[in-house]
């Protein structure tokens, strides 16, 4: 079964910083990778996802993200960080049509004025 | 249309109660899911519908019964509920693809809470 681990439950970083939001994922098989965004009492809306192809793939909002098979890791940046940005982000991963996608634990970003 | 629709927002019911959490998209798409999101915590799958039928039930207690009466609307069926069960209830869908995977677009959720 896989797994994602996202080691930051919470990062703070000032308006216009740079900022990465750490995933990484346990699977036997490969992959697909997501990260979606969480506004307060909202959904969840797709930045970006990893299919095949290019290992850096650009996303919503100015985000992108980079998918590296021997670290097993999926690490979303950002360059400069808005106050908007403010959410709970979440790695995803699934294997197989879609379904049963498993999230991360989630990453808490507080951009700060 | 890219849009995931879930009704209500808000839900209060008692724990007798029997209520109905309501889904629809109009993509196309062949695969629904009932997520269970509680705060500060990343959502949990419940159910998976693939063609209209059920195709992953992650061990849901039998108060929650999911219908999905055709390709666009996906229901979730509530009754003799739990304080424990309030949280939010999200709906997604993605399309049904061989080759691979595509993204879930999900819902604005339902907020439930039993009292």
């Amino acid at each position: 079964a896989q797994s994602v681990t996202q080691l930051d439950s919470q990062v703070p970083v000032f308006e216009e910083a740079p900022v990465e939001l750490r995933c990484n994922y346990s699977s036997s098989v490969s992959v697909y990778l997501f990260w979606y965004v969480q506004y307060p009492n909202q959904g969840l809306q797709l930045l970006l996802k990893y299919l095949s192809g290019s290992t850096l793939v650009k996303g919503i909002n100015g985000f992108e993200a980079e998918f590296n098979k021997s670290q097993t890791s999926f690490h979303l940046r950002k360059p400069s960080v808005h106050i908007s940005d403010t959410a709970e982000y979440f790695c995803a991963v699934t294997k197989n049509y879609g379904q049963n996608f498993v999230f991360g634990p989630g990453t808490r970003l507080s951009v700060l004025p | 249309d890219t849009e995931v629709t879930q009704t209500p927002k808000h839900l209060v019911m008692g724990m007798t109660n029997k209520k109905s959490l309501k889904c629809e998209q109009h993509m196309g798409h062949r695969a629904m899911y009932w997520y269970k999101q509680k705060a500060k915590k990343p959502p949990e799958l419940m159910f998976v519908y693939s063609y209209e039928k059920l195709s992953i039930n992650e061990s849901v207690p039998s108060r929650f019964s999911p219908e999905c009466p055709n390709s666009s609307l996906l229901n979730l069926h509530l009754h003799a509920l739990q304080p424990e069960d309030s949280a939010l209830y999200l709906c997604a869908s993605s399309h049904e693809n061989t080759g691979g995977a595509t993204e879930a677009f999900f819902g604005q959720g339902t907020r439930l809470t039993v009292v």
